[in-house]
C-alpha cells in the first residue's frame, strides 16, 4: 500500500512557469511534511518541510500549500529556473512515533528556456 | 564537514559473489537508512535503524542485511546478489526517525 501518493511523475515548465507537484496521503497520523531535491548523480536533500499546524510555508521561491482536511499537501516552484531541473520527493512521517519516512515516487521536473 | 559517506560509489558484481556496501556519519545521528532508488518506484527503505544494535526492515529487506555495531556505521550486505538488485542505493541519517535525513552521494550497483 502506497502510503504517500505523487504526482505527476514528469512535469515540463517553460523558464518563469509555476511548476506544481502534489502529494496526498491516507494516515491520519502524520504530522510531518518534507519535499526533498535531488540533482542528477547526487543523493536528495532536504528542500523544504511544513509541519499540519500552518497551510502554508514559503522559501524563497518555494512554497508547500497544505489542506489538512483534504489530507494533501503541493510544492509550488514560482518563477522556475532550469537549474531547479532536479527530481523532487514528497515525504510523510509520524513525529510523536518511532515510524520512518515514507517517500513518494518523485517527480522529474525540466524547467525549459 | 558533515556528511554521509558511502564505499563504493560505483560496483560491478556476478551473481552470487557476497557483497558489502558501506556506510559512515560523522554527525552523531541515532537513525541511519538505507534505501534504492530505480526508475518509476522512488525511492525504497531496504532497513533502517533507530540506535546501535537496533534494526529492523523496511520495505523492500529481501536479500540483504544491516548491523548497527556502531552509531556511524551502518554496512549494507548482500550476501548472493541477484540482477534484480541492480540499483542505486542510498544511505541516510538524521537525529531521529522522523527529522531531516542526510543522504550520501549514492552507490550505483550492476549485478551480471
Amino acid at each position: 500500500q502506497q502510503q504517500v501518493k505523487q504526482s505527476p511523475q514528469s512535469l515540463i515548465v517553460q523558464k518563469g512557469g509555476i511548476s506544481i507537484i502534489n502529494c496526498a496521503y491516507e494516515n491520519t497520523a502524520f504530522d510531518y511534511f518534507p519535499w526533498y531535491q535531488q540533482f542528477p548523480g547526487k543523493g536528495p536533500a532536504l528542500l523544504i518541510a511544513i509541519r499540519p499546524d500552518v497551510s502554508e510555508k514559503k522559501e524563497g521561491r518555494f512554497t508547500i500549500s497544505f489542506n489538512k482536511s483534504a489530507k494533501q499537501f503541493s510544492l509550488h516552484i514560482m518563477d522556475s529556473q532550469p537549474g531547479d531541473s532536479a527530481t523532487y520527493f514528497c515525504a510523510a512521517s509520524e513525529n510523536s512515533g518511532n515510524t520512518p519516512l515514507v517517500f513518494g515516487k518523485g517527480t522529474r521536473l525540466s524547467v525549459i528556456a | 564537514e558533515a556528511q554521509v559517506t558511502q564505499n563504493p560509489r560505483y560496483l560491478i558484481t556476478v551473481t552470487g559473489k557476497k557483497l558489502t556496501v558501506t556506510c559512515s556519519q560523522n554527525m552523531n545521528h541515532e537513525y541511519m537508512s538505507w534505501y534504492r532508488q530505480d526508475p518509476g518506484l522512488g525511492l525504497r527503505q531496504i532497513y533502517y535503524s533507530m540506535n546501535v544494535e537496533v534494526t529492523d526492515k523496511g520495505d523492500v529487506p529481501e536479500g540483504y542485511k544491516v548491523s548497527r555495531k556502531e552509531k556511524r556505521n551502518f554496512p549494507l550486505i548482500l550476501e548472493s546478489p541477484s540482477p534484480n538488485q541492480t540499483s542505486l542505493y542510498f544511505c541516510a541519517s538524521s537525529p531521529t526517525s522522523e527529522g531531516t535525513q542526510y543522504f550520501g552521494p549514492g552507490t550505483r550497483l550492476l549485478v551480471l
